[in-house]
């Protein structure tokens, strides 16, 4: 099993909908971030947690929330579609006492139409 | 501010022959360096890392990566291209002096051809 899973990997959806990408790791980190990817941007930080209680925006969210549940678990949500949240989506981790080395899902490919 | 220049969008080589991605960065202080590869269809997998110490860096499947402060570069080399080195590479810089967030360069996509 995948040390952090991504559910779901493929979403179609219509603008307006409220939509929830789900990350849980099994690596034990107290660390988790939520990035989009867009062809020839790279990645762009959304969301990050450096626990459960610490939630901090990053670069690009508006237009997002994110909840973390547990240690394992971070959602990030869209409460309202739109086309140009068209991306590829990943949640990834890391250990406080690490220098930034982080650990990716296989991503989630959301299309908004 | 940190930032991360990849100085081609795509590179194309034989198999067999020279791979070189290049990478410059911009910070104020002593960044932490990543090369990150994604595979089609896949998350990113961390390919190598500088962190002050060797300023030659040896990574997995053959690559590694030199920092070079005066020239504020970390590029990316491997001696012999193999077909399942096709992917797109990621070059990031992490700063202490902003909680270690990483900063992602654009990508460069790799092409190998038989």
């Amino acid at each position: 099993d995948a040390d952090v899973t991504q559910t779901p990997r493929n979403r179609i959806t219509k603008t307006g909908k409220r939509i929830m990408l789900e990350c849980s790791q099994t690596k034990g980190h107290d660390r988790m971030y939520w990035y989009r990817q867009d062809p020839g941007l790279g990645l762009q930080l959304i969301y990050y947690s450096f626990d459960v209680k610490d939630i901090n925006k990053g670069e690009i969210s508006d237009g997002y929330s994110v909840s973390r549940q547990a240690q394992a678990k971070f959602s990030l949500s869209l409460e309202s579609a739109i086309p140009n949240q068209t991306a590829l989506y990943f949640c990834a981790t890391s250990d406080s006492a690490s220098t930034g080395e982080l650990f990716f899902g296989e991503g989630s490919r959301l299309t908004v139409l | 501010a940190q930032s991360v220049t990849q100085l081609d969008s795509h590179v194309s080589v034989s198999e067999g022959t020279p791979v070189l991605l290049r990478c410059n960065y911009s910070s104020s202080y002593s960044p932490s360096l990543f090369w990150y590869v994604q595979h089609p269809n896949k998350g990113l997998q961390l390919l190598l890392k500088y962190t002050s110490a060797a300023t030659l860096v040896k990574g997995i499947n053959g690559f590694e990566a030199e920092f070079k402060k005066s020239e504020t570069s970390f590029h990316l080399t491997k001696p012999s291209a193999h077909m399942s080195d096709a992917a797109e590479y990621f070059c990031v810089v992490s700063d202490r002096r902003y909680g270690n967030k990483l900063v992602f360069g654009a990508g460069t996509i790799l092409r190998v051809k038989s």
